[in-house]
């Protein structure tokens, strides 16, 4: 099946600054998406980004599926971007409902 | 709407006893995963359903776990009997689009604790 590898693992900022998440997978995919869970410990959905570039506020997604990785950025972060980011990929075979999720990258956005 | 409602939020029980975890999917939402979240193994889907019909139950872990989604607005997690181990947050997800085209909408989680 699927691997997906987050990098870096844990991150922390200065509120203001900017920072790029990567996630790496293993084979083709059809879905790929990013989560934010939130201290609280809420899953919320950023993007349904399979290729291209997406952009919602402060935060934009790029996926070269191609070269089989997808890019996660955020500008000006802010405490509230605290959180944990996991990235969920999906297959052509197989069972195409199985998002495969990275281990995440732990962000901690210090005031 | 209100999104993914899961219930309950907590629950601690002791071995042995059995445990239900209740999900209500988002309204017109055709699909509805369970995931498992754990330090040790990330998240996991344990099973989904397509209009009400189990899909994909390979991530069920052993015979003790079983779903049921009886209607289109329902669907229960059972456990029985439940271990230490199963100690995890539950997450349950819905779906509007087929899952490899969609966004997936997640409830705010069970976590369930077995002593």
């Amino acid at each position: 099946g699927i691997q997906v590898e987050q990098s870096p693992p844990d991150l922390i900022l200065q509120e203001g600054a900017n920072s790029t998440l990567r996630c790496n997978f293993s084979d083709s995919v059809n879905n790929l998406q990013w989560f934010h869970q939130n201290p609280w410990g809420q899953l919320i959905n950023l993007f349904y980004i399979p290729s291209g570039t997406k952009q919602n506020g402060r935060l934009s997604a790029t996926t070269v599926a191609t070269e089989r990785y997808s890019l996660l950025y955020i500008s000006s972060s802010q405490t509230t971007d605290s959180g944990v980011y996991f990235c969920a990929a999906g297959g052509y075979g197989g069972s195409q409902g199985n998002l495969i999720f990275g281990k995440g990258t732990k962000l901690s956005v210090k005031p | 709407d209100a999104g993914v409602i899961q219930s309950p939020r907590h629950e601690v029980t002791e071995m042995g006893q059995e445990v239900t975890l209740r999900c209500k999917p988002i309204s017109g939402h055709d699909y509805l995963f369970w995931y498992r979240q754990t330090m040790m193994r990330g998240l996991e889907l344990l099973i989904y359903f397509n209009n009400n019909v189990p899909i994909d139950d390979s991530g069920m872990p052993e015979d003790r776990f079983s779903a049921k989604m009886p209607n289109a607005s329902f669907s229960t997690l059972k456990i029985q009997p439940s271990e230490p181990r199963d100690s995890a947050v539950y997450f349950c997800a819905s779906h509007f689009l087929p899952p490899n085209r969609g966004v997936a909408f997640f409830g705010q989680g069970t976590r369930l604790t077995v002593v």
